[in-house]
């Protein structure tokens, strides 16, 4: 599975677009890309998923680059309780390479300010 | 409600005394999985199980042992804890297809002294 790279933190303020980026330069052409947060320390929450297309949904928005080597996670108004630590994911999506889970690594630190 | 619950939510224990941490869920998942959580290393998988019976190691099982019995329990094992296992441990499902989201329980943090 491809190695995803994050910024260790980041700041946004509140009531504005929160967007964090991902880059995973070795990502194959099978591979799925996710987003979970996890909130201080409770366990992980799925936000996103996406192959090719932009994707959105009612927590977040998801633009993935042409060449998928990229990715960027849009939170479009940010709230207090957005503040948490967001990982990326890059995983096959059919079911027998789906089994190992990656490790989920160090993620980005978003904080939202008042 | 659907969810994975996990029980204890903490726990401290000494050095050799053996201990199970309970994993449920309620959506009827085909696999499930346990994670450990350790600063600065992120979410390390321990076990994963594809269905009933059928289980595997993860990137970190050594230590660790699990079991399958019925689809809705996932119980991790340490049949004789160690300081290096301190940790906060995860369980997690998803139904068995291959775009599945994680659901995760609330964590279990386990001291080992």
């Amino acid at each position: 599975d491809a190695k995803t790279t994050q910024p260790t933190s980041m700041d946004c303020a509140e009531g504005r677009a929160a967007n964090l980026p991902c880059n995973h330069s070795t990502i194959s052409g099978n591979e799925y890309v996710y987003w979970y947060r996890q909130i201080h320390s409770q366990g992980p929450q799925y936000i996103i998923h996406g192959l090719k297309n932009n994707e959105t949904n009612e927590m977040a928005s998801l633009i993935i680059t042409e060449d998928r080597k990229s990715s960027t996670l849009i939170l479009p108004h940010a709230t207090l309780r957005d503040t948490a630590v967001y990982y990326c994911i890059v995983r096959v999506g059919h079911v027998a390479g789906s089994a190992r889970q990656l490790t989920f690594g160090s993620g980005t630190q978003l904080t939202v300010l008042p | 409600e659907a969810q994975v619950t996990q029980n204890p939510r903490y726990l401290i224990t000494v050095t050799g005394k053996k201990l199970t941490v309970t994993c449920s869920q309620n959506m009827n998942h085909e696999y499930m999985s346990w994670y450990r959580q350790d600063p600065g290393l992120g979410l390390r998988q321990i076990y994963y199980s594809m269905n009933v019976e059928v289980t595997d190691k993860g990137d970190v099982p050594e230590g660790y042992k699990v079991s399958r019995k019925e689809k809705r329990n996932f119980p991790l094992i340490l049949e004789s804890p160690s300081p290096n296992q301190t940790s906060l441990y995860f369980c997690a499902s998803r139904t068995g297809g291959a775009g599945g989201e994680l659901f995760f329980g609330e964590g279990s943090r386990l001291t080992v002294l």
